[in-house]
């Protein structure tokens, strides 16, 4: 099955710890994005990627960073900078040209 | 910022009945404009979209009302079912740019 798979599910995270949240997609899909989600807020973009090796930041990009070394991968690093990091991470991803978005299922970061 | 203004955060309808969602944007670039559902822990799924050239889009029990002079978007649900129970978001995107801008989302409940 063609898909994004977000892992872990649950991610607990110490003071002062970075954690970085797995996302993978084999829909051959050129743009990945990942968004935080915070009840009542919707959905913020914290960086996106249109191709290998290039990203941009999104709107709340401070405390975050990303890598795409591949195509069907974008982790999430959640640096200890981030002070408020609870929240609802959603990856997406969008093959070139096309409007629709993609969503994985979500890790749900908590901090202890 | 919210750049996509939506209300109501939350309504219960009858099953059989209406849902109604509005959502304003300023940003006069936007061209593209979806919603999207989501289920409790799942990922958002794109559910209908419309662009400003047309002011009506209607697939099956979901239509877009789109009105361009007032900058304004509207889901409507007809029969709701228990089914449709979800979170809606509306979003938009200008047309020289892929990054969705999400409303704060509306939590429907339908009842049996």
């Amino acid at each position: 099955d063609g898909g994004i798979t977000q892992s872990p599910k649950y991610l607990f995270r110490k003071e002062g710890q970075n954690v970085t949240l797995s996302c993978e997609q084999n829909l051959n899909h050129d743009a990945m994005y990942w968004y935080r989600q915070d009840p009542g807020q919707g959905l913020r973009l914290i960086y996106y990627s249109q191709i290998v090796n290039d990203f941009q930041k999104g709107d709340i990009a401070e405390g975050y960073s990303v890598s795409r070394e591949k195509k069907e991968s974008f982790p999430l690093t959640v640096t200890s900078a981030q002070k408020n990091p609870t929240a609802f991470y959603l990856c997406a991803s969008r093959t070139g040209g096309a409007e629709k978005l993609f969503f994985g299922s979500g890790t749900q970061l908590s901090v202890l | 910022q919210q750049q996509v203004k939506q209300s109501p955060q939350s309504l219960i309808v009858q099953k059989g009945g209406i849902s109604i969602i509005n959502c304003a944007y300023e940003n006069t670039a936007f061209d593209y404009f979806p919603w999207y559902q989501q289920f409790p822990g799942k990922g958002p799924a794109l559910l209908i979209a419309i662009r400003p050239d047309v002011s009506e889009k209607k697939e099956g029990r979901f239509t877009i009302s789109f009105n361009k002079s007032a900058k304004q978007f509207s889901l409507h649900i007809m029969d709701s079912q228990p089914g449709d129970s979800a979170t809606y978001f509306c979003a938009a995107r200008p047309r020289t740019d892929y990054k969705l801008s999400f409303g704060a989302g509306t939590t429907v409940t339908v009842r049996a």
